[in-house]
């Protein structure tokens, strides 16, 4: 299967500061690329749908200046969370979609954020 | 938009049983169905996925059904292992047009007792 790569898988840091996690696709191009959040014992919910060499497309609710997202290549994108505050603490997952594996999505291992 | 809702939210069976868990969607228009397996801490897994144009999919212990009229699909595991433990999220998408994020049902948490 495909392999997306997603780091850090884990970070903390201080509230006011802004923290970049990045997600790639290892071995296939990815067009789109998708941001999750999941709080703990939740399903996912999806932040944004990410489009190389677009603006991407946040969800209705999710701030698009708190949560910059870049997707400059076709196997790059990457979610800042700026000035983080304890209430952004959470589990943040992408994914990639697949398009010649007819489309199947593949999930990034996760960022743990953590702010304090 | 989407609206993906699952059952049972947790799910516990002896060695052995099958599982059985369902999912209703509210957009005809999806035409795409994965199931991802979730360890704690660890990211979602693919292991079964059903298209619009099937009613039913299989893979060794794992099946998938799907009744496009009545807008559910069901997940069935057969001789359940204590490895099938996780949590278990449906989810629903338009893979060619439209929409093509996935909208994730609640999960089932599934606990197989050795």
């Amino acid at each position: 299967g495909a392999v997306v790569s997603q780091h850090p898988s884990w970070v903390i840091c201080k509230s006011g500061t802004s923290v970049k996690i990045e997600c790639r696709s290892l071995d296939f191009q990815a067009t789109t690329m998708f941001w999750y959040r999941q709080f703990p014992k939740q399903s996912l919910m999806l932040m944004a749908t990410s489009n190389e060499g677009s603006k991407a497309t946040y969800e209705q609710g999710v701030e698009k200046d708190k949560f910059l997202i870049n997707h400059a290549s076709l196997t790059l994108s990457t979610l800042t969370v700026t000035s983080a505050h304890p209430e952004d603490s959470s589990f943040y997952i992408c994914s990639a979609r697949w398009q010649s594996a007819k489309n199947i999505q593949y999930f990034g291992a996760g960022t743990r954020l953590s702010v304090l | 938009g989407e609206n993906v809702e699952q059952h049972p939210s947790t799910l516990s069976v002896q060695e052995g049983d099958s599982a059985v868990i369902k999912c209703t969607y509210s957009d005809s228009a999806s035409n795409y169905f994965p199931w991802y397996k979730q360890e704690l801490g660890k990211r979602p897994q693919l292991i079964i996925d059903i298209r619009s144009n099937v009613g039913e999919k299989k893979d060794q212990r794992i099946a998938v059904t799907l009744n496009k009229t009545a807008k559910h699909f069901s997940l069935h595991i057969t001789e359940t292992q204590p490895e099938d433990s996780a949590v278990y999220f449906c989810a629903a998408s338009k893979v060619d047009t439209g929409r093509r994020a996935l909208t994730f049902g609640s999960g089932t948490r599934l606990q197989v007792q050795p």
